[in-house]
């Protein structure tokens, strides 16, 4: 079963907009982390955020936003005024405290943002 | 500035063919992996290794194998390429931890296997 669910595939928004990019995950674990890289075109996968189980506040760094929601089981992503620059591939991932050095990583989600 | 370098960012090679990717990092990590990353797929895990001649297979191991003779260094191995091997290949490092530590990833090699 997919520990770490995005569901969408592909987003398109034109530059200003907001865009929220969900992800679901699946843990047993009490203890767990989550996270968010960023994939730009060059490839390169970019640390953009952690979030352990115990602490549901969210957090805002600039345009960047994110909610963590263990009711729902989700940590989505939200982008304020979206520039070009953001167009990438973002991964959400899990690491459970049980499994250690394992680390689940969703499909990704392409966001191109259009001038 | 810390790195994970990755020695080839694009390769060709033929079927049958010996593969060797290369990677080194410079953050004294413990923890190294190798993924292979698929449209639709996300990224998956080959194999990983958290010390020097260590290593644990990931999710789908079959076909390759790994090489850890120094703690820098980590090699993924294809010992006869085969066209579904055609991939992004991407390494990755962390210190020794709980599932907490933050994988600091090279910029990925993109093999293609004709």
């Amino acid at each position: 079963a997919q520990k770490v669910t995005q569901a969408q595939t592909e987003i398109s928004v034109v530059e200003k907009e907001d865009v929220t990019l969900d992800c679901v995950y699946e843990t047993r674990d009490t203890t767990y982390y989550l996270f968010w890289y960023k994939q730009p075109p060059s490839g390169e996968l970019v640390f953009l955020i952690r979030r352990n189980s115990f602490d549901e506040q969210n957090e805002i760094s600039g345009r960047y936003s994110w909610n963590f929601q263990k009711s729902t089981s989700s940590f989505n992503f939200t982008i304020t005024a979206s520039q070009v620059v953001d167009s990438a591939v973002y991964f959400c991932a899990l690491s459970e405290w049980s499994t250690g050095n394992q680390f689940y990583f969703g499909t990704g989600t392409s966001l191109t943002v259009i001038p | 500035d810390v790195k994970v370098t990755q020695s080839s960012r694009y390769l060709v090679k033929r079927t049958g063919e010996k593969v060797f990717l290369e990677c080194v990092q410079d953050m004294d990590h413990e923890n190294m992996f190798w993924y292979r990353q698929d449209p639709g797929l996300g990224l998956r895990l080959i194999y990983f290794s958290y010390d020097v001649k260590m290593k644990e297979k990931g999710d789908i191991p079959e076909g390759y194998s790994v090489s850890r003779e120094k703690k820098e260094r980590f090699s993924l191995i294809l010992e006869s390429a085969s066209t579904n091997q055609t991939s992004m290949y991407l390494c990755a490092s962390s210190t020794l931890g709980s599932g907490a530590n933050v994988l600091t990833f090279g910029a990925g090699s993109r093999l293609t296997v004709l």
